[in-house]
């Protein structure tokens, strides 16, 4: 069985660019979550859906962050226009139901640089 | 705020060592705890969990971990490290539901 795939892995930008990271979860997995990871520290959690409804954004820097999926599979994560501070690892974790007694799965993260 | 301290950084041992790593919580209802481990360049990766039951909890790789309630603790342990074990181990935390509180880790090195 495959596992939560995300693309790119790297990603080296200049500031103010605009950036968008993609997750494919795993099959059946109806929740799926976007972590940040500084260096040196452990996963944020930024967004969780369920389906295709965002129901915890709470973290989520809105002013310049957005997420979506649109059909309750993949999910995009965007920066626009990103900071040196966002510098960091985004991390992203499906599970079979809401988490608390579902294991979540993460992939690999998407490195991002901000030059 | 719940949080969860890792006060171990940064730990070196050599093969056939004991480990342990340190885990308390501050939160002081009934919890969910997890040990996850990520490998150099791999994903983050389920270790053990405690749900309820047994507070001696067993998990891959020979790992296991302590839930001491009365200490808000979580410690993980192994016997005999390997240098496979190289790695960063994150202790998470939450309080039944989705949401999880992480650590900051602790990166093990272990010499061969």
């Amino acid at each position: 069985e495959a596992g939560v795939v995300q693309s790119p892995r790297y990603k080296i930008i200049e500031k103010k660019q605009p950036v968008a990271f993609w997750c494919n979860p795993i099959s059946g997995h109806n929740t799926l979550y976007w972590y940040l990871q500084n260096l040196g520290q452990g996963p944020e959690l930024l967004i969780r859906y369920e389906n295709e409804e965002a129901v915890d954004d709470s973290q989520l820097p809105k002013d310049r962050f957005s997420a979506e999926r649109l059909k309750g599979v993949d999910s995009t994560l965007k920066i626009q226009p990103a900071e040196l501070g966002d510098s960091a690892v985004y991390l992203c974790a499906s599970s079979l139901g809401r988490g608390d007694y579902n294991e979540q799965f993460f992939g690999p993260g998407t490195r991002l640089t901000v030059l | 705020a719940q949080s969860v301290s890792q006060h171990n950084h940064h730990v070196i041992l050599s093969e056939a060592a004991s480990l342990e790593l340190g885990c308390n919580y501050s939160y002081g209802g009934t919890v969910n705890l997890f040990w996850y481990v990520q490998y150099p360049g791999q994903h983050l990766q389920l270790l053990l969990k405690y749900f309820s039951g047994d507070p001696l909890v067993k998990g891959i790789k020979g790992f296991e971990a302590e839930f001491i309630k009365s200490k808000f603790s979580f410690n993980l342990r192994k016997p005999s490290v390997q240098w496979s074990d190289t790695a960063e181990y994150f202790c998470a935390v939450n309080e039944g539901t989705y949401k999880y509180i992480f650590g900051t880790g602790t990166r093990l090195k272990v010499l061969a």
